[in-house]
């Protein structure tokens, strides 16, 4: 069993503020780290694949950090607006499954 | 290009009953997996497909999960007889070539399976 934590579990913030979240993985036969972003009853949507130490990636105000030697991913969101609210996923991958988190839930407020 | 499509995307039925989820890949995917996400819990890996053989089924709960993959192009997951335990939300996702650490997996919308 692949322990993958993610923290926090929720999050409420407003809109224009900054935030992150950690995403805690095994540090051994590290393959990848996926980020997702998941509406309710909507497709989970692909963020990142991370694949090396010190990975640093980034779409529009989104971006991720990756460290393989201590097993932690960070999520950031610059500027937070009301449509960012969703749950964000990590996933780490082993062979072909992916083991993911339970998620951090973010809420974003005008 | 059309994404992931899953089939119903919701279905109530009772203890007992059998239910059939359809999964349409993203065209020209040959690796489909399915998950499940139980409520409040994490998304759980089930199966894995390439083309129309099963690579590794290590995560199906037990054997009232069937899915198949005829043909190598749409598969389905079947539940007969269901259970309470199996209500939850069933995901299907495709990716070109499944091994390489960069391949992405494409999720679908889920199937809501609520057992009663």
């Amino acid at each position: 069993i692949l322990n993958v934590e993610q923290s926090p579990q929720s999050l409420h913030v407003q809109e224009g503020d900054s935030t992150n979240f950690t995403c805690s993985f095994p540090s051994s036969n590290f393959y990848a780290l996926h980020w997702y972003r998941w509406e309710t009853a909507k497709s989970p949507e692909a963020l990142f694949v991370m694949t090396l130490n010190g990975d640093e990636k980034k779409k529009g105000r989104i971006s991720a950090t990756l460290n393989t030697k201590e097993g932690y991913s960070y999520l950031y969101i610059k500027g937070s607006q009301p449509e960012d609210s969703a749950t964000y996923l990590c996933a780490f991958k082993s062979g072909y499954a992916l083991n993911f988190g339970k998620g951090t839930s973010l809420l974003v407020t005008p | 290009e059309a994404g992931v499509t899953q089939f119903p995307s919701h279905s109530v039925i009772e203890k007992g009953q059998t239910v059939t989820l359809r999964c349409d890949p993203i065209s020209g995917h040959d690796n489909l997996y399915w998950y499940r996400r139980v409520m409040g819990k994490e998304i759980k890996f089930l199966l894995h497909f390439v083309k129309e053989s099963k690579q590794d089924e290590s995560g199906m709960p037990n054997n009232r999960f069937l899915a198949e993959r005829t043909g190598g192009t749409y598969s389905t997951l079947k539940v007969q007889p269901a259970e309470l335990e199996d209500s939850g939300v069933y995901f299907c996702a495709s990716s070109v070539q499944g091994t390489t650490s960069t391949d992405t997996q494409y999720f679908g919308p889920g199937t809501r399976l609520t057992v009663l």
